[in-house]
């Protein structure tokens, strides 16, 4: 059971608009930066957000990210069948002294 | 362009040691700013952080895993390492190496697949 709670699977049409949450605490969100993994099981991880709303190079303006107190969100627009994948929050925990991974959310593009 | 690679046996028997190495080519592993971690994924689950260290050598644990875990520097090769002792099959995951710079992770290694079985 981890510190940072995600919703185990959220689902939308082509085109459509998702968000996926991230609800932690003051140890870890309410204090700390939040940032977004893409995975597709079987290979590495890729960044999408870090700094609560921060994009790297590379990653297309459809994902956005927003953090609000204990949470944070992230935000898909345009949904294409190709964003299928596990998407995870993950911020430090100062209670824990150490990194936490959200459960993960499986997005499905219908 | 930062890369980092694992690599280390795909079958351990449970109750030995698992042992990884993470090479870093296109930078320094000797930097300030970056905390050198493992991370891995268990299939059917999500994503666990597992421990990192920084260049001046010290060391964060996951508290779950603290007692059997230990992380360590090569800086003549570049290289890190993770020892995970007394594995069972609950250790079989796919294991990556990451560089933390400000508490995200931008570069990964493709993973490994460790399975643990007699």
């Amino acid at each position: 059971q981890s510190v940072l709670t995600q919703p185990p699977s959220v689902s939308a049409a082509p085109g459509q608009r998702v968000t996926i949450s991230c609800s932690g605490s003051s140890s870890n969100i309410g204090n700390y930066d939040v940032s977004w993994y893409r995975h597709l099981p079987g290979t590495a991880p890729k960044l999408l957000i870090y700094d609560n709303n921060r994009r790297p190079s590379g990653i297309p303006d459809r994902f956005s990210g927003s953090k609000s107190g204990t949470s944070a969100t992230l935000e898909i627009t345009g949904l294409q069948t190709g964003d299928e994948a596990d998407y995870y929050c993950e911020s430090w925990d100062n209670s824990l002294s150490a990194a936490m991974f959200g459960g993960g959310t499986k997005l499905t593009v219908l | 362009q930062v890369q980092l690679q694992e690599s280390g046996p795909g079958l351990v028997r449970p109750s030995q040691t698992l042992s990884l190495t993470c090479t870093v080519s296109g930078g320094s592993i000797n930097s300030d700013g970056y905390y050198w971690s493992w991370i891995r994924h268990v299939p059917g689950k999500g994503l666990e952080w597992l421990g990192y260290i920084y260049y001046t050598g010290r060391t964060y644990y996951s508290p779950s895993l603290k007692s059997r875990l230990f992380i360590s520097l090569d800086t003549s090769k570049n290289q890190f390492s993770l020892k995970l002792t007394s594995v069972t099959a609950a250790d079989t995951a796919f294991y990556y190496c990451a560089r933390d710079q400000d508490g995200h992770y931008r570069y990964w290694g493709q993973g490994t697949l460790v399975t643990v079985s007699s």
